[in-house]
């Protein structure tokens, strides 16, 4: 299976809101609600920011927000902040009853 | 507070064999299923595979197979990876990484370890 696709880069300037979209297909994205978002520091493990699409774990900042049309999810970060910079990752289950990751986006806050 | 806990860096040769462990505390270990994820130097996450922590049934990606092994010590809540007839390509940080799920689907991971770094060289 290839990875879902995700822009390689976004970036924004404080305060802003960003948008990363993570494309797939009818067999994963497009056919569960079982999609994911990480953000991933640089040296660090990835943190579970989104959840079945649009649910944030406790103490997630309310400033991320997901959701999905079709076979595309995305992620919203709104009032960027420095510390948002970061690498980000999709992920969906899959009719092979797997996981998928995105190829990741990192995100420049300028 | 749910923690998973790996062994430290690797280096290995060429050829060697490496197992990296994963110890789980905060929660009842065989209620939730762990994933393994590899990420290679300056690359994104790639899913290894999956160990069904009551049964201790695991199940590997594509790409995963063979040399790659996955089990369990329920008495001491830790999963292990091992590698075999390493490769310079298998260098990459692994993690363990909690599915919230139960133990019979595999679709998220909210809890992961530290990882793993594993250098072969010659």
């Amino acid at each position: 299976q290839s990875a879902l696709t995700q822009p390689a880069s976004v970036s924004g300037s404080p305060g802003q809101s960003i948008t990363i979209s993570c494309t797939g297909t009818s067999s994963d994205v497009g056919g569960y609600n079982y999609v994911s978002w990480y953000q991933q520091h640089p040296g660090k493990a990835p943190k579970l920011m989104i959840y079945e699409v649009s649910n944030r774990p406790s103490g997630v900042s309310n400033r991320f927000s997901g959701s999905k049309s079709g076979n595309t999810a995305s992620l919203t970060i709104s009032g960027l902040q420095a510390e948002d910079e970061a690498d980000y990752y999709c992920s969906s289950y899959t009719s092979s009853s797997t996981p998928l990751f995105g190829g990741g986006t990192k995100l420049t806050v300028l | 507070q749910v923690q998973l806990v790996q062994s430290g860096s690797e280096l290995k040769k060429p050829g060697a064999s490496v197992k990296v462990s994963c110890k789980a505390s905060g929660y009842t270990f065989t209620s939730y299923a762990m994933n393994w994820v590899r990420q290679a130097p300056g690359q994104g996450l790639e899913w290894m595979g999956w160990i069904n922590t009551n049964t201790g049934n695991p199940t590997y990606a594509q790409g995963f197979t063979g040399r790659f092994v996955f089990s369990l010590d329920t008495s001491v809540s830790t999963a292990y990876l091992q590698i075999s007839s390493l490769k310079a390509e298998d260098t990459a940080v692994y993690y363990c990484a909690r599915d919230p799920y139960g133990v019979d689907i595999v679709a998220t991971s909210d809890y992961w370890g530290q990882g793993t770094l594993v250098t072969v060289s010659s």
